[in-house]
């Protein structure tokens, strides 16, 4: 089991709709991550909150939102996605910038 | 700078044979150097991690990686490979911050019964 849990595990939305994935850890961590992972390619960074605050964007499109409510919560907004936004989210956590605690993901398909 | 490279996309071993998965790694300052497993429809999990000192890590699951600084790789291994070992696996560098953080493309491992 892992200790960062993320709901859902499976979502399908349309290119109109608005959805949120969550994600929750619970070690004290003071860092969050998201991050997007495409078929047999490894994850890429989107978004890293440090002490609940914005620290890194990658230039990733405005139809994703973020947000850090507290220290053990993590949310992606998601808005008006594309069928290539479809991928495997994944939220990370960390103390410090190393090693990364993965949760299972959430397999987002856009139709 | 930094990079990491996995040198092969595809590793296929026998159950119970040893098995080698390979991580160059490049870096302008002492890193820390990780592999991850990735099951199928299943996050990342640490198998092991390297930080100073030590030049064998040891994992779990029975996986090790030797640390060579002179040599610039970080290679995993296992005596013996076991069925619920077939996923795919990641070679992590990292730096200071977050954004530092550079993974491998990825190796996937496959077991013949």
């Amino acid at each position: 089991d892992t200790e960062v849990t993320q709901t859902p595990k499976h979502l399908v939305m349309g290119m109109t709709n608005k959805k949120s994935l969550k994600c929750e850890q619970h070690m004290g961590h003071r860092a969050m991550y998201w991050y997007k992972q495409k078929a047999k390619k490894p994850p890429e960074l989107m978004f890293v909150y440090s002490y609940e605050k914005l620290s890194i964007n990658e230039s990733v499109p405005s139809r994703f939102s973020p947000e850090c409510p507290n220290s053990s919560l993590l949310n992606l907004h998601l808005h008006a996605l594309q069928p290539e936004d479809s991928a495997l989210y994944l939220c990370a956590s960390s103390q410090g910038p190393s090693p990364l605690h993965f949760g299972n993901g959430t397999r987002l398909t856009v139709t | 700078a930094q990079s990491v490279t996995q040198l092969d996309s595809h590793v296929s071993v026998s159950e119970g044979t040893p098995v080698l998965l390979r991580c160059n790694y490049s870096s302008s300052y002492s890193p820390s150097l990780f592999w991850y497993v990735q099951h199928p429809n299943k996050g990342l999990q640490l198998l092991l991690k390297y930080t100073s000192a030590a030049t064998l890590v040891k994992g779990i699951n029975g996986f090790e990686a030797e640390f060579k600084k002179s040599e610039t790789f970080f290679h995993l291994t296992k005596p013996s490979a076991h069925m619920s070992d077939a996923a795919e696996y990641f070679c992590v560098v990292s730096g200071y911050s977050a954004s530092k953080i550079i993974f491998g493309s990825g190796t996937r491992l496959s077991i013949r019964p």
